[in-house]
């Protein structure tokens, strides 16, 4: 069964305090990864994707990363409008589009 | 920006009775799918609907639940029978090339 575990599940950051969310996966034949972000009581809103073990993507303070086995979301100087949950998905080389979604990291960061 | 739309926004139902969620895909895209999220959940994938057909369902998604396209824009959701645990946010997403694109989403309350 494909599983996708997001770490840590709540991340407390000052403004201008950089760090990195982690997604593992275990996905017979990967063929995308997926980074969403969630604002409260709203629908996913996608970031990036990533198909292959060494690809990065990059968009103002969001960087992503994808190992064989993981994917890092990397924020740098962080501001307060990047507070929200961060969602990865994985599609899986066989399906017709079914994502399979981690249980999000909730970012805040204080002014 | 062309958006997935949802309508409603909020409803409530009494356990039993049938509901219908509507959405308005994205004009040119050809894949269509629903996911729910129970409060503090993950988002859990539904189904996948691909020229009028469905792809792919999960366990999730019984012989209470059907989708149908009836006409050219609008995607709906129907459950014919609702259950207390079928209280969640329903998402619809349209898909062209391998991004799905969500929209902002049902919360359905069944009492």
């Amino acid at each position: 069964e494909d599983q996708v575990t997001q770490s840590p599940e709540a991340l407390r950051l000052q403004e201008g305090e950089s760090s990195s969310l982690n997604c593992s996966y275990t996905v017979s034949g990967l063929r995308g990864l997926f980074w969403y972000r969630q604002d409260p009581g709203k629908g996913p809103e996608f970031l990036f994707t990533l198909y292959s073990a060494g690809e990065e993507k990059e968009k103002e303070r969001l960087k992503a990363t994808l190992t064989k086995k993981e994917s890092f979301l990397h924020i740098t100087a962080p501001k307060p409008e990047d507070s929200a949950t961060y969602l990865c998905a994985a599609l899986r080389g066989t399906s017709y589009g079914k994502l399979t979604f981690g249980q999000g990291t909730i970012l805040t960061v204080h002014p | 920006e062309p958006e997935v739309t949802q309508t409603p926004s909020h409803q409530v139902t009494q356990m039993g009775q049938e509901v219908i969620l509507r959405c308005v895909p994205i004009s040119n895209h050809l894949y269509f799918y629903w996911y729910r999220q129970i409060l503090g959940q993950k988002v859990e994938f539904l189904v996948s609907f691909y020229n009028n057909e469905i792809s792919e369902k999960s366990e999730i998604f019984d012989d209470q639940f059907s989708v149908e396209r009836p006409d050219g824009s609008n995607f709906t959701l129907k459950i014919r029978s609702t259950k207390l645990e079928d209280s969640a946010m329903y998402f619809c997403a349209s898909q062209r090339s391998e991004t799905q694109y969500f929209g902002p989403g049902t919360r359905l309350l069944v009492l």
